[in-house]
């Protein structure tokens, strides 16, 4: 089974606009987090938004909100405003302890594209 | 600049040539980790060190092998390179051994087997 489940390929979004990418993630392991990551064409890997599993409300980081549903098991994230510069690739990834370290598994990505 | 840093950006190897991608890192991060990127795949753990002397594998770790001599370095060895091996190489680094602080990630090397 998938540990991160990212179902849309891609999005499009007009500017200005709020637009939700979905992620779903599968682990028995109660210490866990979750990350959001943008990918722009240039290739680089930019940090946007981190949900830890004991966290009590949803992050936020300014445009960013992370709409998190432990019982469902999603982390959705949540742009609101887009603008021109938030077309990219979208990674949802999950952090998990393995012994004394951990790893991180992610999803296949959402390609979001805002447009005027 | 304080972050990971990642060479080559680009390489074309041939079959069977054997090089090793560069990583360092100056933030005192105790956590280091390689994975590749192919179309459609997201990205995918190959190797990753908690300190010095101590490595473990990842997902997809046939083909490389790494080691952590020094905090600061974790190069990436491909022994025998095979047209597979054709992806995006990114190096991360994390406070910690949890991960709980976040990723750092290097800028990427892009890797061409023919």
């Amino acid at each position: 089974a998938q540990k991160i489940t990212q179902t849309q390929p891609g999005m499009f979004v007009q500017e200005k606009e709020a637009v939700t990418l979905d992620c779903t993630y599968d682990t028995s392991d109660p210490s866990y987090g979750l990350f959001w990551y943008k990918q722009p064409s240039s290739g680089e890997m930019i940090f946007l938004i981190y949900q830890g599993s004991y966290d009590q409300q949803n992050a936020t980081e300014g445009r960013y909100s992370l709409n998190f549903q432990k019982a469902r098991k999603s982390a959705n994230l949540v742009i609101s405003a887009s603008q021109l510069g938030d077309s990219a690739m979208y990674f949802c990834a999950m952090r998990e302890p393995t012994g004394t370290a951990s790893k991180l598994t992610f999803g296949t990505g959402t390609r979001l594209q805002v447009t005027l | 600049n304080a972050g990971v840093t990642q060479t080559p950006k680009f390489q074309v190897l041939k079959t069977g040539q054997s090089m090793t991608l560069q990583c360092a890192q100056d933030m005192n991060h105790e956590y280091m980790s390689w994975y590749r990127q192919d179309p459609g795949m997201g990205l995918r753990l190959i190797h990753y060190s908690v300190g010095a002397g101590i490595t473990d594998q990842g997902e997809v770790p046939n083909g490389y092998n790494v080691s952590r001599s020094t905090t600061e370095d974790f190069p990436l060895r491909l022994l025998s390179a095979a047209p597979s091996q054709t992806s995006v190489y990114f190096c991360a680094s994390s406070y910690g051994r949890t991960g709980i602080y976040g990723y750092t990630f290097g800028s990427g090397t892009r890797l061409t087997v023919v």
